[in-house]
C-alpha cells in the first residue's frame, strides 16, 4: 500500500525558512515523479512543484520560483521541499503526492505551514 | 499559465439524481501522442487530502465507482456523477496536466440534498 507521510511544518516568521520532508513507502520510490501541492486555509488547491524520477527535471509555480527548492533522495525514499524567504501567503497545508499517468495518484495527509509574526 | 475555470462554484443535488460539474480551460489540452486531453478530476472531503477520480479526461482510477465519469474535448470538460450518493458530498477539482505549471480549477462544492 502506498504511504506518504509529510513532516517539518510549523510556525515560522516572515522571511524565515522551513524544510518539509515526505517519507514514502509501499512502492518503488525511484520509479515515480513526485510533487508538492498546497492548500491555504479554506481555499482551493495550488500545485507547487514536481521533480522527475532521477531529479534531472524540476518545475515550480511562479510564486515560489527562486524561493523554494524541491529535491529527493531515492536511497532514503524521501522527498523534500526547502522553503526560504517565506511569506504570509505561503501559509497552507502542504501535501506530498506521487505521480500516476500525468496525474497525482496518491497523496499524503499534509503538513501545516504557518507564516506569521 | 493555463487557467481552469469550474462552474458552478456549488450545487445541491438530491440523492440519486445526476450531478454535473463543468471545467473550462483557457487553451486546448490535447496531447496528440495520447489522443486525449490532459485533464484530471479529484474529490476532496473535509479534513482529507484530495483523491484521484479521473485522468486523461475520462479514465476512471481503479476503485472509483462507475457512477463517476469524465468527458469533454478542446477546452470544455465535464465530471458527471450519474446517481449521487450520500458519500459523494465533497469538493471536486479539475486540473490540467498539459503544461507546467499544472493548474487547478477553483473547486465545486457538491451538497447532497
Amino acid at each position: 500500500e502506498v504511504h506518504l507521510v509529510e513532516s517539518g511544518g510549523g510556525l515560522v516568521q516572515p522571511g524565515g525558512s522551513l524544510r518539509l520532508s515526505c517519507a514514502a513507502s509501499g512502492f518503488t520510490f525511484s520509479s515515480f515523479w513526485m510533487g508538492w501541492v498546497r492548500q491555504a486555509p479554506g481555499k482551493g488547491l495550488e500545485w507547487v512543484a514536481n521533480i522527475k524520477k532521477d531529479a534531472t527535471s524540476k518545475y515550480y509555480v511562479d510564486s515560489v520560483q527562486g524561493r523554494f527548492t524541491i529535491s529527493r533522495d531515492n536511497a532514503k525514499d524521501s522527498l523534500y521541499l526547502q522553503m526560504n524567504n517565506l511569506r504570509a501567503e505561503d501559509t497552507a497545508i502542504y501535501y506530498c503526492a506521487r505521480h500516476g499517468d500525468f496525474c497525482l495518484a496518491y497523496w499524503g495527509r499534509g503538513t501545516l505551514v504557518t507564516v506569521s509574526s | 499559465d493555463i487557467v481552469m475555470t469550474q462552474s458552478p462554484d456549488s450545487l445541491a443535488v438530491s440523492l440519486g439524481e445526476r450531478a454535473t460539474i463543468n471545467c473550462k480551460s483557457s487553451q486546448t489540452l490535447f496531447y496528440g501522442s495520447k489522443s486525449a486531453s490532459c485533464v484530471v478530476w479529484y474529490q476532496q472531503k473535509p479534513g482529507q487530502p484530495p483523491k484521484l477520480l479521473i485522468f486523461w479526461t475520462s479514465i476512471r482510477e481503479a476503485g472509483v465507482p462507475d457512477r463517476f465519469s469524465g468527458s469533454g474535448s478542446g477546452t470544455d470538460f465535464i465530471l458527471t456523477i450519474s446517481s449521487l450518493q450520500a458519500e459523494d458530498g465533497a469538493v471536486y477539482y479539475c486540473q490540467q496536466c498539459y503544461s507546467h505549471p499544472w493548474t487547478f480549477g477553483q473547486g465545486t462544492n457538491v451538497e447532497v440534498k
